[in-house]
């Protein structure tokens, strides 16, 4: 079963603290991407890569990064994480055209204290 | 004004009920069209998708497309408990570029 898979499910963190959320994809996919989602603002997108070592930043870029060394690994960095960046993330791959829809993975559950 | 529109709900209906969701937009050069189910706790998943105006049909699901009035819906029959998710419509162009805009997504309550 082909799989998008997040290192953590909840993750609590401390506000200024670096975080790193890991996204792996198993299925050669060359398009990748962060949202986050929440209540009443659906999902937003944070930064997205169609192939290795490049990146594209999407609508709400600001306070993060990312970083894509190899075709199935895709991580978005809080570079010093803030309480508004409390949230659910969601990593997505994709194959060609948008019409091949999304693969997304279960998310992580961020709270920022 | 958000490319997307989606009633946030929540909607609740009896089990055996037909329900209808439907989202608006605003970017004519939309073709392609996306519902995407979400259970809790889990990333969505693609439900069905379908190119331009008409409708298409897959089991007790029904997705509809009105370009003429930017209206998309999907149509369940037969509702039942499992249904009960939120569901997002999504759509995006026809370039390899583009990338797929998502509504905010329809809590739907199935009630045994």
């Amino acid at each position: 079963d082909v799989k998008v898979t997040q290192s953590s499910r909840y993750l609590v963190k401390r506000t200024g603290e670096k975080v790193f959320l890991e996204c792996v994809q198993d299925m050669d996919h060359e398009n990748m991407f962060w949202y986050r989602q929440d209540p009443g603002l659906g999902l937003r997108l944070i930064y997205f890569s169609y192939d290795v070592k490049m990146k594209e930043k999407g609508d709400i870029p600001e306070g993060y990064s990312v970083s894509r060394e190899k075709k199935e690994r895709f991580s978005l960095i809080l570079e010093s994480a803030s309480t508004n960046q409390t949230s659910m993330y969601l990593c997505a791959s994709s194959f060609g055209q948008s019409i091949n829809g999304y693969t997304f993975g279960s998310g992580t559950r961020l709270t920022v204290v | 004004q958000k490319e997307v529109e989606q009633d946030p709900g929540p909607l609740s209906v009896p089990e055996g009920a037909i329900v209808s969701l439907n989202c608006t937009y605003s970017n004519s050069a939309f073709q392609y069209f996306m519902w995407y189910r979400q259970y809790s706790r889990k990333g969505p998943e693609l439900l069905m998708y379908t190119y331009s105006s008409g409708n298409k049909e897959d089991g007790r699901f029904t997705a509809q497309v009105d370009k003429s009035s930017k209206y998309i819906s999907l149509f369940i029959r037969d509702s039942q408990p499992s249904d009960s998710a939120t569901y997002l419509c999504a759509m995006s162009g026809y370039s390899s570029a583009s990338k797929i805009i998502f509504g905010s997504g329809t809590r739907l309550s199935i009630r045994p």
